[in-house]
């Protein structure tokens, strides 16, 4: 079945620490890439996506995630946290030009200030 | 300003007294969908609607109901709400896909938390 895995439930970090998040998916064609994030109380908000071209992609507020096929991966990066980084972090995949969205079951981020 | 409006925000019942939540979008999007929330299993999809009049069920559609009437609103219904659907609920729309170039944001809207006593 095809899915989507986010390695790391829970993550603790220092400010300025760099961040990496993990997010793999299972299906072999063609796919669209998200992350969304979720700040306390919130709705999800669009971080970055991926569609075509360059496979390192620059989103909002520093982040970028890099797209490696041989991989089905899509990783969320960040050079060095802060605070407000404080989230939850949500990997979804678009698979064979299907409408669905399916999303990862997320990754709590917490920045120790 | 474009977004996606849920009401109500907050709501608290008890088992069995129907209730509808409902979503409004205000950028002419055609499809329109229903997540419930929940802790360590992220964002499951109830119900789904590709546009006026098509609707289809998602991963976790039992114990709700849908319509989509007219192409801003698509209301949640729980005809005999549950215990098990205590939970944040989020409404999601974005254009229909037209043709695999096209790339579709997807906007979420506020979040209705909803206690089922």
């Amino acid at each position: 079945a095809q899915s989507v895995s986010q390695h790391n439930h829970h993550v603790i970090l220092s400010e300025a620490a760099s961040l990496e998040l993990g997010c793999n998916y299972s299906y072999g064609g063609t796919v669209n890439l998200f992350w969304y994030v979720q700040y306390p109380g919130q709705h999800l908000q669009l971080l970055l996506k991926y569609f075509s071209g360059d496979p390192l992609v620059k989103g909002i507020k520093g982040f970028e995630a890099e797209f490696i096929k041989s991989k089905f991966s899509f990783n969320l990066r960040k050079p060095s946290v802060q605070w407000s980084d404080t989230a939850e972090y949500f990997c979804a995949v678009i698979m064979n030009r299907d409408d669905k969205i399916i999303f990862g079951k997320g990754t709590r981020l917490h920045i120790l200030p | 300003e474009a977004q996606v409006t849920q009401n109500p925000r907050y709501l608290i019942t008890v088992t069995g007294k129907k209730l509808t939540v409902t979503c409004s979008q205000n950028m002419n999007h055609e499809y329109m969908s229903w997540y419930r929330q929940d802790p360590g299993l992220g964002l499951r999809q109830i119900y789904y609607s590709m546009n006026v009049e098509v609707t289809d069920k998602g991963d976790v559609p039992e114990g709700y109901k849908v319509s989509r009437k007219e192409k801003r609103n698509f209301p949640l219904i729980l005809e005999s709400p549950s215990p098990n659907q205590t939970s944040l609920y989020f409404c999601a729309s974005r254009r229909g896909l037209a043709g695999w170039s096209s790339y579709n944001e997807q906007f979420f809207g506020p979040g209705t938390r909803l206690t089922v006593l």
